[in-house]
């Protein structure tokens, strides 16, 4: 089946850094959308990807659709401590209102 | 607005056990509703979804099954748990909406 490879596994960094994951398919994907949990709750969607090339950004965070469709990728810039979570990549398929996830990026955030 | 209810948060259930676990969604009709389970430091695994009413779609083989008896509730069952069956599993309308999560722990 369809698999999403997300890289980082996770990452410590400092706070005022940038951060930088991605997403790669080994298909073509409709959409992709990237998640934050926080612990014990259900995912959040932070962003939403339509378009082949599309950059799209929400306040400190932004994110891009491949141009292959086979991949994506978030930025959060000038991390804070509230960012510290576990970030998802979710992609969708062509011809199906299914999502594949990836397995996470867990962030944390030093001050 | 659009909001959706799981329950409940946390279950602690003995092997064998039955399992009853609840969703509903309001302000939308007709929403595609997904149930999905977390492994521990995991990703999201679907495990049914629906389209209408009385519609379940199965994704992977497992103990469990769903049902959708109204527009807008979606519920997700078993006759007997195994210990596998532990995790966090999430009811989900569309992409962007998911329940809070309920953690089920089988002992």
């Amino acid at each position: 089946g369809q698999q999403l490879n997300q890289s980082p596994q996770s990452m410590f960094i400092q706070e005022g850094e940038d951060v930088s994951m991605n997403c790669t398919s080994s298909s073509i994907f409709n959409t992709w959308l990237w998640y934050k949990q926080d612990p014990g709750e259900g995912p959040v969607l932070l962003i939403a990807l339509y378009k082949a090339g599309e950059l799209t950004s929400n306040g400190r965070l932004t994110a891009q659709f491949g141009i292959t469709r086979k991949d994506s990728f978030l930025n959060i810039s000038a991390s804070i401590p509230s960012d510290v979570g576990i970030y998802f990549c979710a992609g969708g398929p062509y011809n199906t209102d299914k999502l594949i996830f990836g397995t996470g990026t867990r962030l944390q955030v030093f001050p | 607005s659009q909001t959706i209810h799981q329950w409940p948060a946390t279950l602690v259930q003995p092997v064998g056990s039955p399992l009853s676990l609840e969703c509903t969604v309001e302000g939308t009709s007709n929403p595609n509703l997904y149930w999905y389970r977390q492994a521990a430091g995991r990703g999201l695994q679907l495990l049914f979804y629906s389209v209408g009413i009385g519609q379940i779609s199965s994704e992977v083989p497992q103990n469990l099954s769903a049902s959708r008896p109204q527009d807008r509730q979606f519920i997700l069952s078993s006759k007997k748990l195994l210990l596998s069956d532990s995790g966090f599993y999430l009811c989900a309308f569309t992409e962007a909406f998911f329940g809070q999560g309920t953690r089920l722990t089988v002992v």
